[in-house]
């Protein structure tokens, strides 16, 4: 089991443009957070899916959205990008009717030039 | 709201020297709190969790309630304990994590 797995592992992208970022959960989970790490900070957390469903939500704006797949897979879409979105952003997986340890992906570094 | 505090950015220690990494946390209600750690070019991996009440690499940490605290403890620091350490609380069962900023530790031979 390659554990919790993210693409890219970098990425460029100018102010405006929009990404989608992508997780594969470890195998046997079907439970996504995303969280936003910015340089020198602990992560935030910015939303959770279940079942094809966002669940809990931080406090981010509508530019963030995600989206689950049946193979409960997830993508993470940031539209019109600022520069204070460049971040480490990190995908966690855990298997909700167990227990509620995550699994962290090694995550996806966005540079907004 | 929920918030985890760790006062220290940076503690350097000895190798063989005690450690104490300090965690504070503000939640009304009975949080479950977390140990995570990073090392060197690694993803986050969980520590420990308070209520397995075990010891993991010879660190452990104790809830305090009345203190609301959560502070990990080892008696003698290896020098493979250098990493960062991030201390987080979750409401319970399936909520998300709320994280502190972390602490960087580096063990000095």
């Amino acid at each position: 089991d390659a554990g919790v797995t993210q693409s890219p592992t970098h990425l460029i992208k100018t102010r405006g443009q929009q990404v989608t970022l992508r997780c594969s959960p470890k195998s046997g989970h079907d439970t996504v957070s995303w969280y936003q790490q910015a340089l020198g900070q602990g992560p935030q957390f910015i939303f959770q899916y279940y079942e094809e469903e966002e669940r809990q939500r931080g406090n981010f704006p509508d530019r963030f959205s995600g989206h689950q797949f049946p193979n409960y897979s997830s993508e993470l879409n940031v539209n019109a990008l600022l520069l204070g979105d460049s971040a480490l952003y990190l995908c966690a997986s855990s298997y909700r009717t167990g227990t509620d340890t995550q699994y962290f992906g090694p995550g996806t570094r966005l540079t907004v030039l | 709201a929920q918030r985890v505090t760790q006062p220290e950015k940076l503690l350097s220690v000895f190798k063989g020297a005690p450690v104490e990494l300090k965690c504070n946390y503000s939640y009304s209600g009975s949080p479950e709190l977390f140990w995570y750690v990073q090392y060197s070019r690694q993803r986050l991996q969980l520590l420990l969790r308070h209520i397995s009440r075990e010891s993991i690499k010879g660190f452990t940490a104790d809830l305090n309630k009345g203190e609301t605290s959560f502070h990990l403890k080892k008696p003698f620091a290896q020098e493979e304990d250098s990493a960062m350490y991030y201390c987080a609380l979750s409401r319970g069962y399936g909520q998300n994590f709320v994280f502190g900023p972390g602490t960087r530790l580096s063990v000095l031979p």
